[in-house]
């Protein structure tokens, strides 16, 4: 079992639309949560940190269930810019590592 | 945020060929160093991890004599690909840390593209 999994994706949504990603992670003593964000040939950039309570950044939210060991990304209003592949990233364990998950890919479409 | 420079981009070579990539923080002083590398669609795997002055600590299945790596300040890191291959054509990217604490952020470099004929 993968120590974070996502759905690979493509996610093909329409201009405007509401999507969501979900990911799961396997160590239960992982500390911090967040999502990057990549696009093709570049290096990941970090999009949010994920708490407990939920936070949003604009048109970005993100969730953690930390009992069910589950995270979450919310983008309402889809722009064409938003497409990219989204990267669950887990931190934690020994040497305090960031652990990547494969990423979903989004494509929004005009 | 912090910069994180990668030289070169992009390098094509031939199989039995050394490569070496370099990645500077460019405005922080990198204490930790990490090397990851990225197959087509598939995530990040974490290569080594660096701290400046020590000997790398290499991931389960990376050969440490094929991927040598230097970290020989806390601005520069290198990763040499020693006698390449074409199954070591890759995207490699380099991040770096200061302090090491657990909120610190991971600052990553642009990557470099490596291609084994």
């Amino acid at each position: 079992r993968k120590e974070v999994e996502q759905d690979p994706g493509p996610f093909n949504v329409p201009e405007g639309a509401t999507v969501a990603f979900n990911c799961t992670y396997s160590n239960s003593a992982s500390q911090s949560f967040f999502w990057y964000r990549q696009d093709c040939r570049k290096e990941p950039k970090l999009l949010m940190s994920v708490y407990s309570s939920g936070n949003e950044d604009g048109r970005f939210t993100a969730q953690l269930n930390r009992a069910s060991q589950y995270i979450s990304l919310l983008i309402r209003d889809s722009k064409l810019s938003d497409s990219a592949t989204y990267l669950c990233v887990v931190r934690g364990g020994a040497g305090n590592m960031l652990t990547f998950g494969g990423g979903t890919r989004l494509m929004v479409k005009p | 945020g912090a910069v994180v420079s990668q030289h070169p981009s992009r390098v094509i070579c031939k199989s039995g060929t050394s490569v070496k990539i370099e990645c500077r923080s460019l405005d922080f002083q990198a204490t930790t160093m990490f090397w990851y590398r990225q197959f087509p669609k598939q995530s990040l795997m974490l290569m080594a991890t660096s701290n400046e002055g020590s000997k790398a600590t290499y991931e389960q299945g990376v050969e440490k004599d094929k991927f040598l790596i230097n970290h020989a300040s806390l601005t520069l890191s290198t990763l040499t690909v020693t006698s390449a291959h074409p199954e070591d054509s890759s995207f490699y990217i380099c991040s770096g840390i200061s302090g090491g604490g657990r909120t610190d952020t991971q600052y990553f470099g642009p990557g470099t593209r490596l291609t084994v004929l």
